[in-house]
């Protein structure tokens, strides 16, 4: 299994929608979270952390659920510059990887006008 | 401040040949980290650097590759015997610690003829 899974998509939606992502990972002792988003042929870019209480910043919510192993990403009011791939990153906490970043496939968002 | 740097940015190179990519972390980063991205693919983890710790090296391909990383700071992953396989995007990324997402650096598109 694999460490982070994400629905690749494509995710295509129109200007102004709400739109919500959604991962899993596999190893309970992961400690951190981030969503990160690519541009096409461009490096990632950090997006934002995920903390236990879930956090906004501007039109983006994550949510995180331990319990569950799950991390989502809501982006409402979705604009034309949104389109690109987001992808679900998860830090190992412990054991010999302590500290790895471990990536999703990501999942790919394509706003339409 | 200064970001992840890497060099080159491009590189052609023939079947057979070695090549040497470099990573400058952002000064301060305690943890480096190499990945690949083939066109449309996911990210690939190859190694990584935390700290005096032994290195993850458990993405490495093949033993054509490797890596070291000197001082603590700049590293240089290695290609011997190139393949065509081996064409993708190389990725560095470094992060202070435990703490806190991975700065990439934009990349060395290999191309192996």
């Amino acid at each position: 299994r694999k460490e982070v899974e994400q629905d690749p998509g494509p995710f295509n939606v129109p200007e102004g929608a709400t739109v919500a992502f959604n991962c899993t990972y596999s190893n309970s002792a992961s400690q951190s979270f981030f969503w990160y988003r690519q541009d096409c042929r461009k490096e990632p870019k950090l997006l934002m952390s995920v903390y236990s209480s879930g956090n906004e910043d501007g039109r983006f919510t994550a949510q995180l659920n331990r319990a569950s192993q799950y991390i989502s990403l809501l982006i409402r009011d979705s604009k034309l510059s949104d389109s690109a791939t987001y992808l679900c990153v998860v830090r190992r906490g412990g054991g010999s990887t302590l500290g790895r970043l471990y990536f999703g496939r990501g999942t790919q968002l394509t706003v339409w006008p | 401040g200064a970001g992840v740097s890497q060099s080159p940015s491009n590189k052609v190179t023939e079947k057979g040949k070695d090549v040497e990519l470099r990573c400058d972390p952002i000064s301060g980063h305690t943890a480096l980290y190499w990945y690949r991205q083939s066109l449309g693919q996911g990210l690939e983890f190859l190694i990584y650097f935390q700290g005096n710790s032994a290195p993850d090296k458990s993405g490495l391909p093949s033993d054509r590759f490797s890596a070291e990383r000197t001082g603590g700071s700049v590293s240089t992953l290695t290609i011997q015997r190139t393949q065509q396989e081996d064409s993708a995007v190389y990725l560095c990324a470094s992060s202070f610690g435990l703490a806190g997402g991975g700065g990439f650096g934009p990349g060395t598109r290999l191309l192996v003829l």
